[in-house]
């Protein structure tokens, strides 16, 4: 299985503030890499997919980049409704796998 | 619009079977896969598998070594995913989570959610 890790675990963020959280894959994944943002009792939300391409609907705050094993996503300026777990997940080969996710929480 | 509609939440005692319905409406429904995951309590999300709710093929999770079983009722527009053995560590919330691309192509993310069956496993 592909494992994934993000980094950081959590950060404490401003609204304003640009944000940066990094996803790794122990192989390569190409470029099918994808983020999902989460808030309590709530299903994940899906933002980019295949790692720059945003979702419709998705404000061009969030971005992505990266390919092979390293994949990034921005926030270029932190509203108060990002404040949320964000989880990163392949979609190259099966089984699927997930990151254990980066919480952003409010300074 | 695209609704997914989940039964509701499941207390199971360990070695029982559960099953878990989604309803989906506002869509073809036979044009998508839909996969499951779930997450345990403070857990990442796993993926468990997916059904193509046309022809009904499925494809599992080696994880979950054969206790998954996902099937279709395609006039009912219904996926259910049942997950026989249970342990405690089966304790989690299940989603159904439709495939971003139609049968042509899996895309393998998922743009859809169900709004989650909590199911505890618990003696």
């Amino acid at each position: 299985d592909i494992q994934m890790t993000q980094s950081p675990s959590s950060l404490s963020a401003s609204v304003g503030d640009r944000v940066t959280i990094t996803c790794r894959a122990s192989q390569s994944v190409n470029n099918y890499l994808n983020w999902y943002q989460q808030k309590p009792g709530k299903a994940p939300k899906l933002l980019i997919y295949v790692a720059s391409n945003l979702q419709s609907g998705v404000p061009s705050r969030f971005s992505g980049s990266g390919s092979g094993t390293d994949f990034t996503l921005t926030i270029s300026s932190l509203q108060p409704e990002d404040f949320a777990t964000y989880f990163c997940q392949q979609s190259y080969s099966s089984p699927i796998t997930f990151g254990p996710g980066t919480k952003v929480d409010i300074k | 619009q695209v609704q997914l509609e989940q039964s509701g939440a499941e207390v199971k005692k360990p070695g029982a079977s559960v099953k878990v319905s989604c309803k989906a409406s506002g869509y073809s429904f036979s044009n998508y896969a839909m996969h499951w995951v779930r997450q345990a309590p403070g857990q990442r999300l796993e993926w468990m598998g997916w059904i193509n709710a046309g022809n009904g093929r499925t494809k599992y999770s080696q994880n979950f070594q054969g206790r998954v079983t996902i099937t279709r009722d395609t006039s009912a527009t219904t996926v259910y995913m049942e997950v026989s053995s249970l342990r405690s560590e089966d304790t989690a919330v299940y989603y159904c989570a439709r495939d971003w691309s139609d049968i042509s192509g899996y895309s393998y993310y998922f743009n859809y959610w169900g709004q989650g069956t909590l199911v505890t496993v618990s003696s």
